[in-house]
């Protein structure tokens, strides 16, 4: 069975500082990963994802993710952190092609509360 | 384009109560899902629909049922409300993808807040 963790609840950082939202996930295969973020009252929006090639992942709004596999890892990552990206952050992992019906569930961490202080 | 969306957004129930949560998509998705978010649980999926005609259970479905009216809709039914189903619940539809249906990002509705007393 496929799992993700997301081992910080919160994270906090003042304005114009680097972040990183941490994801480890246990999946048999290569993974699909993908980043979500949430704001209040609002339903999750795709940031970026990883499927296959370059490790380094480019997503909106200036974040960016980097897979390790040796390390399980999809860290979620921003060289300057904004005021507005204080939002729940959630990581997801589903199977590879061919899994069988589990090839059509994401998997979701618990969410990190990002909140960036002016 | 509307994207997804879901009626109604706000719904309190009693104890033993049937509800129906409605979700559509303008996206001509094939698949589409419900998830429910509780506290401290992320996303949990609840049912999901590969295609029209087509409906599987995902992890957490006692409780609820679904139906795929059409291609554009897909309802969750709570046929006697119980006081754990209190929580925020989304509805989400994707790009089909026969070979590989989850590379594409899920669009997720603006979500239903039910509580139940």
């Amino acid at each position: 069975a496929q799992s993700v963790a997301q081992p910080e609840d919160q994270v906090n950082v003042a304005e114009g500082n680097p972040l990183t939202v941490k994801c480890t996930y246990s999946v048999s295969g290569n993974p699909y990963l993908f980043w979500y973020v949430q704001y209040p009252n609002r339903g999750l929006q795709f940031l970026l994802k990883y499927i296959t090639g370059d490790n380094l992942v480019k997503g909106s709004y200036g974040f960016e993710a980097e897979f390790n596999k040796s390390q399980t890892s999809f860290h979620l990552k921003k060289p300057s952190a904004l005021v507005s990206d204080s939002a729940l952050y959630f990581c997801a992992v589903s199977p590879p092609p061919g899994s069988g019906a589990g090839s059509y569930q994401l998997t979701f961490g618990k969410g990190t509360k990002l909140s960036v202080i002016p | 384009n509307a994207g997804v969306t879901q009626t109604p957004k706000f719904q309190v129930l009693k104890t033993g109560q049937s509800m129906t949560l409605q979700c559509a998509q303008d996206m001509n998705h094939n698949s589409m899902y419900w998830y429910r978010q509780d506290p401290g649980m992320g996303l949990r999926l609840i049912y999901y629909s590969a295609s029209e005609g087509t409906t599987d259970k995902g992890e957490v479905p006692n409780g609820y049922n679904v139906s795929r009216l059409n291609k554009r809709e897909f309802s969750l039914r709570l046929e006697s409300a119980a006081p754990s189903q209190t929580s925020v619940y989304f509805c989400a539809s994707t790009r089909d993808g026969i070979a590989a249906p989850l590379s594409y990002e899920q669009y997720f509705g603006p979500g239903t807040r039910l509580t139940v007393t």
